[in-house]
């Protein structure tokens, strides 16, 4: 297993340009999510997604939008991308509720994606 | 909403010393509580983590946290602190473990 994987690993942009930052897993989790960590911020929820088709908003979803057409991929789409936009973006996968309720709650990271907007 | 407060930003100890990270919660009912360690330029790895029952957690590379719920804390304890466990520290809450709120996180610097 690949675990969950991010693309690209760093970007530059400029400002208004758009991207997507791409995610998949290997590991059938029906759950996903999207974080940004800012230095003094800790990590914060942008998106996430229970199960394919199904995704909502998280604390700061604002400038970015998803989509989850399969299990596997979870990508994020920045339409415009800010100079405020400039972050470590990670990705994070959870299977779903196993055997005794609870046997599958461990979220699962990426490496991460650093992006910079000039 | 959910909160989780990490009061201490930078934390340096000497090699085998003992460590305590500290971390207070704020929700309403028993949440999810988790650490997580990242060092530089790397991922998030799970340290260990707390649903119900003992309150009294083992995580890998000998950490272990206690929850305590009068106090809603959740903190992080090592006895012996080694040189590759200098890195950021995050303790997270939830009632889903896919929703997670982040701390700040807790930088920790080990002295040889």
């Amino acid at each position: 297993n690949a675990g969950v994987t991010q693309t690209p690993k760093f970007q530059v942009l400029k400002t208004g340009q758009s991207m997507t930052l791409q995610c998949a897993q290997d590991m059938n989790h029906e759950y996903m999510s999207w974080y940004r960590q800012d230095p003094g911020m800790g990590l914060r929820l942008i998106h996430y997604s229970v199960g394919a088709g199904i995704t909502d908003q998280g604390e700061v979803p604002n400038g970015y939008n998803v989509s989850r057409s399969t299990t596997e991929d979870f990508p994020l789409r920045l339409l415009s991308a800010a100079p405020s936009q400039t972050s470590v973006y990670f990705c994070a996968s959870r299977g779903g509720q196993g055997a005794g309720g609870r046997a599958y709650n461990e979220q699962f990271f990426g490496p991460g994606t650093r992006l910079t907007v000039l | 909403a959910q909160s989780v407060t990490q009061p201490d930003i930078h934390i340096t100890v000497s090699e085998g010393a003992s460590l305590e990270l500290r971390c207070n919660y704020s929700y309403g009912a028993t949440p999810y509580l988790f650490w997580y360690v990242q060092s530089p330029g790397q991922g998030l790895q799970l340290l260990l983590k707390y649903f119900s029952g003992d309150t009294l957690v083992q995580g890998i590379k000998g950490f272990e946290a206690e929850f305590k719920r009068s106090q809603s804390s959740f903190n992080l304890r090592k006895p012996s602190v080694h040189w590759s466990d200098a890195a950021e520290y995050f303790c997270a809450v939830g009632a889903r473990s896919y929703q997670l709120t982040f701390g700040k996180g807790t930088k920790l610097s080990v002295i040889p």
